[in-house]
């Protein structure tokens, strides 16, 4: 199964600051279609997770903009350019190029 | 509005089976492929199935293989996952998501599976 890593696992950040996540792989990404099926989501206290970054750097219907993802092959990043309240939970990648699709292990953001 | 609704989680002894529904309304279900996606308490997200359109293509992750069946009815917008056997390491809330261009693109609520004696 391929691993997925997210540094850091937990973050704490001043309201108006960046921020950013990394997630590394054990295996590349890229499917032999030519697309890397690589995604952000994030779960808010107490609710589902819901998507953010699709396919590396597309912002799903309603996220803001200032949400945006970056990466190929084995690395990738999430930022976040001015961090809201609003942003507080628990951001996981995944990888949905190789079967099981997996996830990484979560990096917890809250504020300062 | 897409809505997807867990139902059927509570508390099993071990090795016993239990039966989740989702019910799916504000897209066209038959159109997409479903997954159930399961977070042990505390803990990340695991996928546990996912199933085609027409049902006839399934995926189970390899814990539960053999142990758990989804399946769907698109004449009812449901989504199932029949659980046998359940272990311990079972316990989770279970999301009923869907599935579109390989991202999980709307989540349920969740249902909680509790498997303890």
């Amino acid at each position: 199964d391929v691993v997925m890593t997210q540094t850091p696992l937990s973050l704490s950040v001043t309201p108006g600051q960046p921020a950013s996540i990394s997630c590394k792989s054990s295996q590349g990404l890229l499917h032999s279609d030519g697309n890397t099926y690589f995604y952000w989501y994030l779960q808010k206290p107490g609710q589902s997770p819901q998507l953010l970054i699709y396919e590396v750097s597309g912002r799903f219907s309603g996220v803001p903009d200032r949400f945006s993802g970056s990466g190929s092959g084995t690395d990738f990043t999430l930022k976040i350019s001015r961090v809201e309240t609003e942003d507080v939970g628990i951001y996981y990648c995944m990888q949905a190029t190789h079967l099981p699709f997996t996830f990484g292990p979560g990096t917890k953001v809250d504020i300062k | 509005e897409m809505q997807l609704v867990e139902s059927g989680g509570g508390l099993v002894q071990p090795g016993g089976p239990l039966r989740l529904s989702c019910a799916a309304s504000g897209f066209t279900f038959s159109s997409v492929w479903m997954s159930w996606v399961r977070q042990a308490p505390g803990k990340g997200l695991e996928l546990v199935a996912n199933i085609n359109q027409d049902g006839n293509t399934k995926y189970h992750v390899d814990s539960v293989k053999g142990r758990f069946t989804i399946s769907r009815d698109n004449d009812r917008n449901s989504l199932y996952l029949q659980m046998n056997s359940l272990r311990v390491e079972d316990t989770a809330v279970y999301y009923c998501a869907k599935f579109m261009s390989r991202a999980y693109d709307v989540w349920g609520q969740g249902t909680m599976v509790t498997v303890s004696s």
